[in-house]
């Protein structure tokens, strides 16, 4: 089946900006996880979705940052007045429940932002 | 605070060897750990698990030790590959949440 999409693959943008970046998770999957790598360290988590709602947002890094998910699949991860601290790779991960501590966690391609 | 460590940013070995990848943790309220491999361009795909009971997992080539006194986790690859060449990052996850937190990465490079 199909695994995590997201979309674009890369963006790039200028400092002040606002950027969507788009997450499609596997079918049927209740649980979705942004996290964002930076060079040369591993993902960190940023917000977690169980359905709708947003279960834990506190990696979110300050209020420019921001996700939703409407309808409880597709979820959108927006930043506001981009700054090139923001620069890095987005992963967008989903899993069947969310809430047990042996669920899987399946990643995406991820997001390489860029800006300048 | 960097709650899981990987010591070893790159890991050179020849095909059939051993690859031991480790990586430590601070956080005692771990109690699940795992490893992700990374390949260029592509997404962390999961490769194997341990609950905080056990003290090893081996699922065919990849044996996973956890020394819970130790804080301490690492991952063997035996015979190694050249295509187990990646990034492999470890993971944990405490019991009161959802989130992974990983360490650093290792470059493994297996050569032929």
């Amino acid at each position: 089946g199909a695994g995590v999409s997201q979309t674009p693959s890369n963006k790039v943008t200028e400092k002040g900006k606002y950027v969507e970046l788009r997450c499609d998770p596997i079918s049927g999957h209740t649980a979705l996880y942004w996290y964002r790598q930076s060079l040369g360290q591993g993902p960190e988590f940023l917000i977690y979705f169980q359905g709708t709602g947003a279960a834990d947002d506190s990696g979110l890094p300050n209020d420019r940052f921001f996700a939703v998910r409407p309808e409880g699949s597709v979820s959108t991860l927006k930043i506001q007045r981009t700054e090139r601290g923001d620069s890095a790779v987005y992963l967008c991960a989903s899993s069947k429940a969310g809430t047990a501590t042996t669920d899987t966690q399946y990643f995406g391609p991820g997001t390489r932002l860029t800006v300048l | 605070d960097q709650q899981v460590k990987q010591n070893s940013p790159s890991l050179s070995v020849q095909e059939g060897r051993i690859s031991i990848l480790n990586c430590d943790y601070t956080n005692s309220m771990f109690d699940y750990f795992l490893w992700y491999k990374k390949y260029p361009a592509e997404g962390p795909t999961f490769l194997i698990s341990i609950s905080s009971i056990k003290d090893k997992n081996e699922d065919g080539r990849f044996t996973v030790f956890l020394n819970k006194s130790a804080k301490h986790l690492s991952l063997h690859i035996v015979p190694s590959q050249p295509g187990d060449s990646a990034v492999y990052f470890c993971a944990t996850r405490g019991t009161s949440g959802s989130r992974l937190t990983f360490g650093e990465g290792t470059q493994l490079t297996v050569n032929p």
